[in-house]
């Protein structure tokens, strides 16, 4: 059974620069046919999609945020790791690890297993 | 960028009742790369179809997806109490990713 488990800080300053763990239990992310990302969602609002990464290095950026953002994988860990830059208050959300489809398949760029969340807050 | 615009914002329907819900693309989506998600209060999204109409293992038969190029629908044929939720389509066609802005179903 596939399980993400995001971490996070809970709480930071504007300005500061937010870091984001997601642990991923019941698979390996070595050697998958899966991209792993992150998705975002502001209190009341959408969906964002940030960054997506595949287990060798590959990588996909939303190019709204790539200039603050970089997403990472360590798979000694089986983590996907995200940072994101200069944070102000429209970057409080609920950011969720998600694993995509298989791109052996196709190009399954969905998200078909989530996490539960981590609520991010910047605030002075 | 793909920009998906989800009609109508909120859907008041009752129990038994059909749910039709559009997700309208700016550009053709290649290949019919359109997914369907369904999130409830306090959860994370739950994915129900992909490819625009293929039911992810475990949906239930009365969701269904259907459409091509730039409009989609996701139909529930007959509302159970668990399918008042917020509903997000989300073309993967092309990058960035990008998700429609949601529709809620509410209980009229």
């Amino acid at each position: 059974q596939l399980h993400l488990q995001e971490s996070g800080p809970g709480l930071l300053n504007p300005s500061e620069t937010l870091s984001l763990s997601c642990t991923v239990s019941g698979a390996s992310i070595r050697g998958t046919s899966h991209y792993w990302g992150w998705v975002r969602q502001p209190p009341g609002k959408g969906l964002e999609w940030i960054a997506s990464i595949y287990y060798s290095g590959g990588t996909y950026y939303n190019p709204s945020l790539e200039s603050r953002v970089t997403i990472s994988v360590d798979t000694s860990k089986n983590q996907i790791s995200l940072k994101l830059n200069s944070v102000t208050a429209t970057d409080t959300a609920m950011y969720y690890c998600a694993r995509q489809g298989d791109i052996f398949t196709g190009a399954n760029y969905f998200f078909d297993s989530w996490g539960q969340g981590t609520l991010v807050t910047v605030s002075s | 960028e793909n920009v998906l615009t989800q009609s109508p914002g909120t859907l008041s329907l009752s129990p038994g009742e059909r749910a039709t819900l559009s997700c309208r693309a700016s550009h053709s989506v290649f290949s019919n790369y359109l997914a369907w998600y369904q999130q409830k209060p306090g959860q994370a999204p739950r994915l129900l179809i992909s490819d625009a109409s293929t039911r992810t293992t475990g949906i239930p038969a009365r969701f269904s997806g259907s459409g091509s190029g730039t409009d989609f629908t996701l139909t529930i044929s007959r509302l159970e109490p668990e399918d008042f939720a917020v509903y997000y389509c989300q073309q993967y066609s092309d990058s960035p990713w990008t998700f429609g802005q949601g529709t809620t179903v509410e209980i009229k």
